[in-house]
């Protein structure tokens, strides 16, 4: 089946610790997305992706970093840098960016110690 | 910035139509109209998209005003299964972020 897959499910920080989210998707999508969801509110874009090996700032980057060396990959990191990580994130691919319909990953809740 | 506009919640009996209203006013001639659901702590479902004919599919209708400034999700008969949040958001035609942001949706609840 193709689709997207994030892991893992929950995820617990410590202070000052970075922690990263995987999404891989097999859908051969070429461009890819990190948002957060905070409880009761809509979705604000992190990163996203066109292609490999390049990324773009979206709306709330700060405290965040990404990687796309391969295409079916897009980690998001969440470095100790943000001060308030807690939230639901969520990974989408698109065969275009912006336009196609995404695709969205189950999610993973992210939780601080 | 093309954004939209949706009422914070609606709420409907089951077995009933229900039409999802969203304002886009200053959507530009080239944007789609997309519409996604989210259920409680799962990622959001695609539902449906158009640019400018009124569009069906298995799950719902689109209807697309004349000047595309207004759209309605139709859900012809409402279950249990489709209380969600209802996301109504635009895309660019030439591709790009812009429009890449959800806004709060509508919070649908259906009554038995």
């Amino acid at each position: 089946d193709g689709g997207i897959t994030q892991s893992p499910k929950y995820l617990f920080r410590k202070e000052g610790q970075n922690v990263t989210l995987s999404c891989e998707q097999n859908l051969n999508h070429d461009a890819m997305y990190w948002y957060r969801q905070d409880p009761g509110q809509g979705l604000r874009l992190i990163y996203y992706s066109q292609i490999v090996n390049d990324f773009q700032k979206g709306d709330i980057a700060e405290g965040y970093s990404v990687s796309r060396e391969k295409k079916e990959s897009f980690p998001l990191t969440v470095t100790s840098a943000q001060k308030n990580p807690t939230a639901f994130y969520l990974c989408a691919s698109s065969w275009i960016l912006g336009q196609e319909t995404q695709y969205f990953g189950p999610g993973t809740r992210l939780l601080v110690l | 910035d093309a954004k939209t506009t949706q009422p914070n919640s609606m709420e409907s009996n089951e077995e009933e139509p229900v039409h999802l209203p969203c304002n886009h006013s200053t959507i530009s001639g080239t944007d789609y109209i997309h519409w996604y659901r989210q259920l409680p702590s799962q990622g959001p479902e695609y539902v449906i998209h158009g640019l400018t004919s009124n569009v069906n599919n298995r799950m719902a209708s689109l209807a697309i005003a004349e000047d595309r400034k207004s759209s309605t999700l139709i859900l012809h008969r409402a279950t249990l299964r489709d209380a969600a949040v209802y996301y109504c958001i635009l895309g660019r035609t030439g591709g790009g972020a812009d429009g890449l942001t959800f806004g709060k949706g509508t919070h649908l609840i259906i009554q038995p």
